[in-house]
């Protein structure tokens, strides 16, 4: 069964400072892997998502994901970050050929002035 | 474009009470999905609609939870009689649908219900 990790329950950071936000994911067969943000008393909004090819993907909003396969990572980064960016940030995995998408527990981050 | 409207953003109600949460997604897309937020915790399927067809609400607890998305378009998720522990965000989203069996369909979220039952 596929599950998601997500090592940090909460990240504080300086605003102008760089993020990285990590995530660990377990799966018998190939995946498909999202990272989305939730602001304050909203939904999910999709930030950047990995289907295949490059295994740096670049989202919205400056942020960016690499996939590692064999780490079975995929760490959020952003080199300079907005107190905008407050917000929780789920990782999320699907396997491929299947449209079910598990969520982590969410990383909630902290821009500090 | 609208997004996915869902309501009423917020719920009170007393335990042992019916509730209803509505969902209306983003025009065109066939696949509807509700999904149960706890506080601290990832959303979590409760069941997924392919147009009219409920194809996956194997975590949808069936003696207390129903749903139903008569015309494949807009949904209703209901519980009755509802619980302390049911206290949480109801979210629902919608995707397209071409990407069926295929995986990475975008999924579009509301802003969710949040339910308090006392």
């Amino acid at each position: 069964a596929q599950s998601v990790t997500q090592l940090d329950s909460q990240v504080p950071v300086f605003e102008e400072a760089p993020v990285e936000l990590r995530c660990n994911y377990s799966s018998s067969v190939s995946v498909y892997l999202f990272w989305y943000v939730q602001y304050p008393n909203q939904g999910l909004q999709l930030l950047l998502k990995y289907l295949s090819g490059s295994t740096l993907v670049k989202g919205i909003n400056g942020f960016e994901a690499e996939f590692n396969k064999s780490q079975t990572s995929f760490h959020l980064r952003k080199p300079s970050v907005h107190i905008s960016d407050t917000a929780e940030y789920f990782c999320a995995v699907s396997q491929n050929r299947d449209d079910k998408i598990i969520f982590g527990k969410g990383t909630r981050l902290h821009i500090l002035p | 474009e609208a997004g996915v409207v869902q309501s009423p953003r917020y719920k009170i109600i007393e335990k042992k009470q019916p509730v209803a949460f509505w969902c209306n997604p983003i025009s065109g897309h066939n696949t509807l999905y509700w999904y149960l937020q706890n506080l601290g915790q990832g959303p979590e399927l409760l069941i997924r609609y392919e147009n009219e067809e409920a194809v996956d609400d194997s975590q949808l607890p069936k003696d207390r939870f129903s749903a139903e998305r008569l015309k494949g378009v807009d949904s209703t998720l209901k519980i009755q009689p509802a619980e302390l522990g049911d206290s949480a965000v109801y979210l629902c989203a919608s995707s397209l649908g071409v990407a069926t069996g295929q995986g990475g369909d975008e999924q579009f979220f509301g802003p969710g219900t949040r339910l308090t039952v006392l």
